[in-house]
C-alpha cells in the first residue's frame, strides 16, 4: 500500500525558506503514470494546490506562488521536495504531499495523501 | 483561475438522512470534478473522481452527478462516520482549485 510522509521543520522565521520532503513508501516514485504534488491548508481554511512534479522533472506551479516555489525529485531516495522562499505568516499551513493519478488518461485526482505537517511562520 | 463555489458551507443532518452538497464551477470544466472527505486533523480522502466514479473502497451510499457547471455529491443514508468536511476540486486546468468546503455536523 502506497504511503507518503512529509518531514521538515515545523517552525520557520519570516523571510526565510520553508523546506519539506515527502518520502514515498510502498511504491516507486518513478511509476510512469503518476505525478507528485504539494497542497496546503491554512488553519481553518480550504485547500490550495501548490504544484507538481514528474519523476523526470518538469515541475508545474500555482501562478500565485510560482516566483517563490521550487519542487524537485530525488528518485534515488524515492522522495520529492518543496522549497518556498521569503515566507510570511500567510504561509502558515498544514502542508500535504499527494500522489496525482489519472483515470482513462485524463481525469486527474489526488490519492493518497500524506498525513500533513504543520509549518508555522513566526519569529 | 477556475473558482469552485460550494453550498452550503455547513449543514446539520441526522443519521439516516439523505444529504446533498453542491459545487459550482466558474466556467465549464467538463467532467473534471472530484470530491474529497476530510475529518478533523486528518488528510483528505478521495471519494469520487470524474463526477461520478467511486474510488475503490468508498461505500455506495456516496454518489455524484452533474448538470452543466453544477455538480452534486449525495450521501444516501448518513452514517456516523460520514460527519466530516467535504471538498470539491476541479482538475480541468491548472492551477487545480478546490471549493471552500462543506462542514457536515450531527443534528
Amino acid at each position: 500500500q502506497l504511503q507518503l510522509q512529509e518531514s521538515g521543520p515545523g517552525l520557520v522565521k519570516p523571510s526565510e525558506t520553508l523546506s519539506l520532503t515527502c518520502t514515498v513508501s510502498g511504491g516507486s516514485i518513478t511509476t510512469r503514470t503518476y505525478y507528485w504534488d504539494w497542497i496546503r491548508q491554512a488553519p481553518g481554511k480550504g485547500l490550495e494546490w501548490i504544484g507538481t512534479i514528474y519523476y523526470r522533472g518538469s515541475p508545474d506551479y500555482n501562478p500565485t506562488l510560482k516566483s517563490r516555489v521550487t519542487i524537485s525529485v530525488d528518485t534515488s531516495k524515492n522522495q520529492f521536495s518543496l522549497k518556498l522562499t521569503s515566507v510570511t505568516a500567510a504561509d502558515t499551513a498544514v502542508y500535504y504531499c499527494a500522489r496525482r493519478g489519472s483515470s482513462w488518461g485524463q481525469y486527474i485526482w489526488f490519492d493518497p495523501w500524506g498525513q500533513g505537517t504543520l509549518v508555522t511562520v513566526s519569529s | 483561475d477556475i473558482q469552485m463555489t460550494q453550498s452550503p458551507s455547513s449543514l446539520s443532518a441526522s443519521i439516516g438522512d439523505r444529504v446533498t452538497i453542491t459545487c459550482r464551477a466558474s466556467q465549464s470544466i467538463s467532467s473534471y470534478l472530484n470530491w474529497y472527505q476530510q475529518k478533523p486533523g486528518k488528510d483528505p480522502k478521495l471519494l469520487i473522481y470524474a463526477v461520478s466514479s467511486l474510488q475503490s473502497g468508498v461505500p455506495s451510499r456516496f454518489s455524484g452527478s452533474e448538470s452543466g457547471t453544477d455538480f452534486t455529491l449525495t450521501i444516501s443514508g448518513l452514517q456516523p462516520e460520514d460527519f466530516a468536511t467535504y471538498y470539491c476540486q476541479q482538475s480541468f486546468r491548472t492551477p487545480y482549485t478546490f471549493g471552500q468546503g462543506t462542514k457536515m455536523e450531527i443534528k
